[in-house]
Protein backbone atom coordinates (compact mmCIF):
# COMPACT_ATOMS: atom_id res chain seq x y z
CA UNK A 1 0.00 0.00 0.00
CA UNK A 2 0.93 3.26 -0.23
CA UNK A 3 3.33 4.56 2.52
CA UNK A 4 4.57 7.88 3.21
CA UNK A 5 8.07 8.22 5.60
CA UNK A 6 9.13 11.39 7.03
CA UNK A 7 12.43 11.98 8.41
CA UNK A 8 14.69 14.77 9.44
CA UNK A 9 13.44 16.22 12.55
CA UNK A 10 15.08 17.79 15.71
CA UNK A 11 15.61 20.42 17.96
CA UNK A 12 17.03 23.91 16.90
CA UNK A 13 18.00 27.27 17.72
CA UNK A 14 16.30 30.09 16.34
CA UNK A 15 17.36 31.45 13.13
CA UNK A 16 18.75 28.14 11.96
CA UNK A 17 17.76 26.18 9.20
CA UNK A 18 16.44 22.46 8.87
CA UNK A 19 15.27 20.37 5.91
CA UNK A 20 12.97 17.44 6.29
CA UNK A 21 12.32 15.16 3.43
CA UNK A 22 8.90 12.61 3.15
CA UNK A 23 10.32 8.99 1.02
CA UNK A 24 6.93 7.65 -0.94
CA UNK A 25 6.72 3.90 -1.85
CA UNK A 26 3.57 1.86 -2.96
CA UNK A 27 2.77 4.27 -5.57
CA UNK A 28 3.86 6.49 -8.66
CA UNK A 29 4.77 9.28 -6.48
CA UNK A 30 5.30 11.74 -9.45
CA UNK A 31 1.64 11.30 -10.68
CA UNK A 32 0.52 12.93 -7.30
CA UNK A 33 0.61 16.85 -5.80
CA UNK A 34 2.10 16.95 -2.38
CA UNK A 35 1.65 19.27 0.55
CA UNK A 36 3.11 19.67 4.13
CA UNK A 37 1.10 20.00 6.90
CA UNK A 38 1.94 21.02 10.77
CA UNK A 39 0.60 20.56 13.94
CA UNK A 40 1.29 22.83 16.94
CA UNK A 41 1.97 21.10 20.11
CA UNK A 42 -2.32 20.64 21.12
CA UNK A 43 -3.33 22.58 18.29
CA UNK A 44 -5.03 22.17 15.30
CA UNK A 45 -3.74 21.53 11.80
CA UNK A 46 -2.27 24.07 9.74
CA UNK A 47 -1.58 23.26 6.11
CA UNK A 48 2.29 25.16 5.53
CA UNK A 49 3.44 24.15 1.51
CA UNK A 50 1.81 22.16 -1.65
CA UNK A 51 4.20 21.23 -4.73
CA UNK A 52 1.94 20.08 -7.96
CA UNK A 53 3.13 16.66 -9.61
CA UNK A 54 5.82 18.14 -11.67
CA UNK A 55 6.86 21.12 -9.44
CA UNK A 56 5.50 23.75 -11.44
CA UNK A 57 3.41 24.59 -8.85
CA UNK A 58 4.25 25.93 -4.92
CA UNK A 59 2.38 27.69 -2.60
CA UNK A 60 2.78 28.63 1.22
CA UNK A 61 0.95 29.89 3.61
CA UNK A 62 2.03 33.60 4.65
CA UNK A 63 3.82 32.70 7.74
CA UNK A 64 6.44 31.09 5.74
CA UNK A 65 6.53 32.84 2.49
CA UNK A 66 10.32 33.48 1.95
CA UNK A 67 11.98 31.63 4.42
CA UNK A 68 10.34 27.47 3.50
CA UNK A 69 11.15 25.85 0.10
CA UNK A 70 9.03 22.97 -0.65
CA UNK A 71 10.95 20.48 -3.52
CA UNK A 72 9.82 17.42 -5.18
CA UNK A 73 12.74 14.65 -6.82
CA UNK A 74 10.15 12.64 -8.55
CA UNK A 75 13.32 10.17 -9.60
CA UNK A 76 13.58 9.31 -5.99
CA UNK A 77 10.48 9.58 -4.70
CA UNK A 78 10.64 12.12 -2.04
CA UNK A 79 9.53 15.48 -1.01
CA UNK A 80 11.34 18.32 0.82
CA UNK A 81 10.82 20.94 3.14
CA UNK A 82 13.76 23.14 3.56
CA UNK A 83 13.45 25.71 6.64
CA UNK A 84 15.48 28.22 6.96
CA UNK A 85 14.85 30.99 9.63
CA UNK A 86 13.04 29.26 12.06
CA UNK A 87 11.32 30.52 14.95
CA UNK A 88 9.58 29.07 17.75
CA UNK A 89 6.06 29.41 16.23
CA UNK A 90 7.23 26.86 13.74
CA UNK A 91 7.92 24.34 15.97
CA UNK A 92 5.27 21.47 14.87
CA UNK A 93 4.69 17.98 14.07
CA UNK A 94 5.11 18.19 10.18
CA UNK A 95 3.02 15.98 8.40
CA UNK A 96 3.62 15.26 4.08
CA UNK A 97 0.32 14.70 2.71
CA UNK A 98 -0.52 12.94 -1.17
CA UNK A 99 -3.21 14.51 -2.85
CA UNK A 100 -5.80 12.34 -3.81
CA UNK A 101 -6.26 12.34 -7.58
CA UNK A 102 -3.31 12.07 -9.85
CA UNK A 103 -2.30 14.98 -11.68
CA UNK A 104 -4.77 17.27 -9.90
CA UNK A 105 -3.32 20.14 -7.24
CA UNK A 106 -6.82 21.36 -5.51
CA UNK A 107 -8.18 17.86 -4.15
CA UNK A 108 -8.17 16.31 -0.69
CA UNK A 109 -5.23 14.64 1.42
CA UNK A 110 -5.85 10.76 0.99
CA UNK A 111 -2.50 9.03 2.20
CA UNK A 112 -0.27 10.71 4.97
CA UNK A 113 2.40 9.92 6.67
CA UNK A 114 3.17 9.54 10.89
CA UNK A 115 5.22 12.91 11.06
CA UNK A 116 8.24 14.37 11.91
CA UNK A 117 8.56 16.54 15.03
CA UNK A 118 10.12 20.38 14.74
CA UNK A 119 11.49 22.31 17.95
CA UNK A 120 12.73 25.51 17.75
CA UNK A 121 14.44 26.54 20.90
CA UNK A 122 17.09 27.90 22.16
CA UNK B 1 -8.71 33.06 2.60
CA UNK B 2 -11.34 30.66 3.96
CA UNK B 3 -11.99 30.89 7.24
CA UNK B 4 -13.44 27.54 8.94
CA UNK B 5 -14.92 27.43 11.83
CA UNK B 6 -16.40 24.14 13.41
CA UNK B 7 -19.05 24.07 16.24
CA UNK B 8 -19.04 22.34 18.61
CA UNK B 9 -15.35 22.37 20.25
CA UNK B 10 -16.28 19.72 21.93
CA UNK B 11 -19.27 16.92 22.08
CA UNK B 12 -19.89 14.51 24.69
CA UNK B 13 -21.61 11.44 24.10
CA UNK B 14 -21.96 7.92 24.83
CA UNK B 15 -21.26 4.95 22.60
CA UNK B 16 -24.66 4.30 20.35
CA UNK B 17 -25.53 8.30 19.91
CA UNK B 18 -25.40 10.03 17.02
CA UNK B 19 -22.49 13.11 16.48
CA UNK B 20 -23.46 16.01 15.06
CA UNK B 21 -20.79 17.89 13.58
CA UNK B 22 -20.61 21.35 11.78
CA UNK B 23 -18.31 23.05 9.96
CA UNK B 24 -19.19 27.06 8.66
CA UNK B 25 -17.13 28.62 5.66
CA UNK B 26 -16.55 32.48 5.86
CA UNK B 27 -17.37 32.34 2.06
CA UNK B 28 -18.96 29.84 -0.14
CA UNK B 29 -17.16 26.59 -0.72
CA UNK B 30 -18.20 24.37 -3.94
CA UNK B 31 -19.08 20.94 -2.32
CA UNK B 32 -16.24 19.30 -4.81
CA UNK B 33 -13.40 20.90 -2.18
CA UNK B 34 -14.85 20.38 1.18
CA UNK B 35 -13.11 17.09 3.44
CA UNK B 36 -13.45 15.76 6.74
CA UNK B 37 -10.74 13.97 8.67
CA UNK B 38 -10.43 12.28 11.81
CA UNK B 39 -7.40 12.70 13.85
CA UNK B 40 -6.50 10.26 17.16
CA UNK B 41 -4.15 11.13 19.71
CA UNK B 42 -0.50 10.39 18.61
CA UNK B 43 -1.68 9.61 14.95
CA UNK B 44 -1.79 11.37 11.73
CA UNK B 45 -5.14 12.24 10.13
CA UNK B 46 -7.37 10.35 8.41
CA UNK B 47 -9.22 10.98 5.41
CA UNK B 48 -12.80 10.22 6.02
CA UNK B 49 -15.14 12.28 3.43
CA UNK B 50 -13.80 14.07 0.22
CA UNK B 51 -15.86 16.40 -1.89
CA UNK B 52 -18.40 17.15 0.98
CA UNK B 53 -20.67 13.48 1.01
CA UNK B 54 -18.01 10.91 -0.68
CA UNK B 55 -16.74 8.64 1.69
CA UNK B 56 -13.16 7.54 1.56
CA UNK B 57 -12.09 3.89 0.86
CA UNK B 58 -12.89 1.62 3.87
CA UNK B 59 -14.42 4.21 5.36
CA UNK B 60 -17.95 2.77 7.60
CA UNK B 61 -20.92 3.97 6.35
CA UNK B 62 -21.79 5.40 9.97
CA UNK B 63 -20.11 8.17 8.32
CA UNK B 64 -22.06 10.95 6.41
CA UNK B 65 -21.21 14.29 5.08
CA UNK B 66 -23.65 17.04 3.76
CA UNK B 67 -24.14 20.83 3.28
CA UNK B 68 -23.28 22.98 0.57
CA UNK B 69 -22.12 26.68 0.31
CA UNK B 70 -20.99 27.87 3.53
CA UNK B 71 -22.18 25.04 6.13
CA UNK B 72 -21.47 21.63 5.90
CA UNK B 73 -22.29 18.47 8.65
CA UNK B 74 -20.29 15.45 9.48
CA UNK B 75 -22.65 13.00 10.91
CA UNK B 76 -21.22 10.08 12.62
CA UNK B 77 -24.41 7.05 13.31
CA UNK B 78 -24.13 4.81 16.32
CA UNK B 79 -21.07 6.04 17.87
CA UNK B 80 -18.19 3.54 18.45
CA UNK B 81 -15.55 3.55 20.66
CA UNK B 82 -12.63 4.10 18.58
CA UNK B 83 -14.69 7.13 17.09
CA UNK B 84 -14.13 8.81 19.55
CA UNK B 85 -11.51 11.50 18.14
CA UNK B 86 -11.05 14.87 17.21
CA UNK B 87 -12.68 15.93 13.56
CA UNK B 88 -11.05 18.77 11.03
CA UNK B 89 -12.87 20.11 8.33
CA UNK B 90 -11.11 21.42 5.38
CA UNK B 91 -11.43 23.23 2.04
CA UNK B 92 -8.99 22.77 -0.82
CA UNK B 93 -10.43 24.56 -3.70
CA UNK B 94 -8.27 27.28 -3.63
CA UNK B 95 -4.65 28.47 -1.94
CA UNK B 96 -4.16 28.86 1.26
CA UNK B 97 -5.60 25.43 2.03
CA UNK B 98 -7.67 25.33 5.49
CA UNK B 99 -8.69 23.89 7.96
CA UNK B 100 -11.25 24.07 10.67
CA UNK B 101 -9.90 24.16 14.40
CA UNK B 102 -11.27 20.69 14.93
CA UNK B 103 -13.97 19.00 16.92
CA UNK B 104 -13.29 16.95 19.80
CA UNK B 105 -15.77 13.88 20.45
CA UNK B 106 -15.21 12.57 23.70
CA UNK B 107 -17.11 9.83 25.56
CA UNK B 108 -19.36 10.58 28.23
Amino acid sequence: QVQLVESGGGVVQPGRSLRLSCVASGSTFSNYAMHWVRQAPGKGLEWAAGISYDGSSRDYIDSVKGRFTISRDNSKSTLYLQMNSLRAEDTAVYYCARVGVGFGYYYYMDVWGKGTTVTVSS
Amino acid sequence: EIVLTQSPGTLSLSPGETATLSCRASQSVSTTYLAWYQQKPGQAPRLLIYGASSRATGIPDRFSGSGSGTDFTLTISRLEPEDFAVYYCQQYGSSPWTFGQGTKVEIK
